[in-house]
């Protein structure tokens, strides 16, 4: 069946260290991956996205990372800033028109 | 920088009664959905509609739900008559010019039903 789930449901990190969420998706035929960052009480902000026909792709302090064959994505978060302080949201995105989302990572940065 | 509007913010209502969510998409964009996250849980989907059709639609979008472009610019889901476990937030999402381009959310409508 479809799913899409995350492999730990918090992360704290260090302001200013580097962060990486984890996501597990287990449909192979999907052909499109996106990070969202859902702040509290805000809808799902894009972060970058990532086809199926590629294994990497960089943005500003972010880095999304594909790997078809254990059907694992993840996100870097470089650098981090208080401002990162989010619930982060892998979703996928397989033949017909809606985003399948996981569970969320909160990502605390700690002072 | 264009976005998705959504109003009200939060919308309270009795169980039975009928809300009408709104939401004005992005202008140049052409597919729409509702998406819901209870509280606590995942975003889920609910619907697409592109061409002033439903494209696509999830299981819990039952014949209580209805979906609207009324003019070139607002979009609606209509609940008709609301149950509890209706309360949830319920994102406005678009896209430009088909389904795997990005999909941008509105701020969202929390929707109380007491």
């Amino acid at each position: 069946g479809e799913s899409v789930g995350l492999h730990l449901p918090t992360l704290s990190v260090q302001e200013g260290d580097n962060s990486i969420i984890n996501c597990a998706y287990s449909n192979s035929a999907s052909d499109y991956f996106i990070w969202y960052k859902q702040e509290s009480g805000k809808g799902p902000q894009f972060i970058i996205d990532i086809r199926s026909n590629m294994d990497k792709r960089q943005g500003q302090r972010v880095t999304v990372l594909l790997n078809k064959t254990v059907k694992h994505l993840s996100l870097q978060i470089a650098a981090t800033q208080p401002g990162d302080s989010a619930v982060y949201f892998c979703a996928e995105h397989f033949g017909n028109e809606k985003l399948t989302f996981g569970t969320g990572t909160r990502l605390t940065i700690i002072p | 920088e264009p976005e998705v509007t959504q109003t009200p913010s939060h919308q309270v209502t009795q169980m039975g009664q009928e809300v009408i969510l709104r939401c004005v998409p992005i202008s140049n964009h052409l597919y729409f959905y509702w998406y819901r996250q209870i509280l606590g849980q995942k975003v889920e989907f609910l619907v697409s509609f592109y061409n002033n059709e439903i494209s696509e639609k999830s299981e819990i979008f039952d014949d209580q739900f209805s979906v609207e472009r009324p003019d070139g610019s607002n979009f609606t889901l209509k609940i008709r008559s609301t149950k509890l476990e209706d309360s949830a937030m319920y994102f406005c999402a678009s896209s430009a010019t088909k389904s795997t381009d990005t999909q941008y959310f509105g701020p969202g409508t929390r929707l109380t039903v007491l």
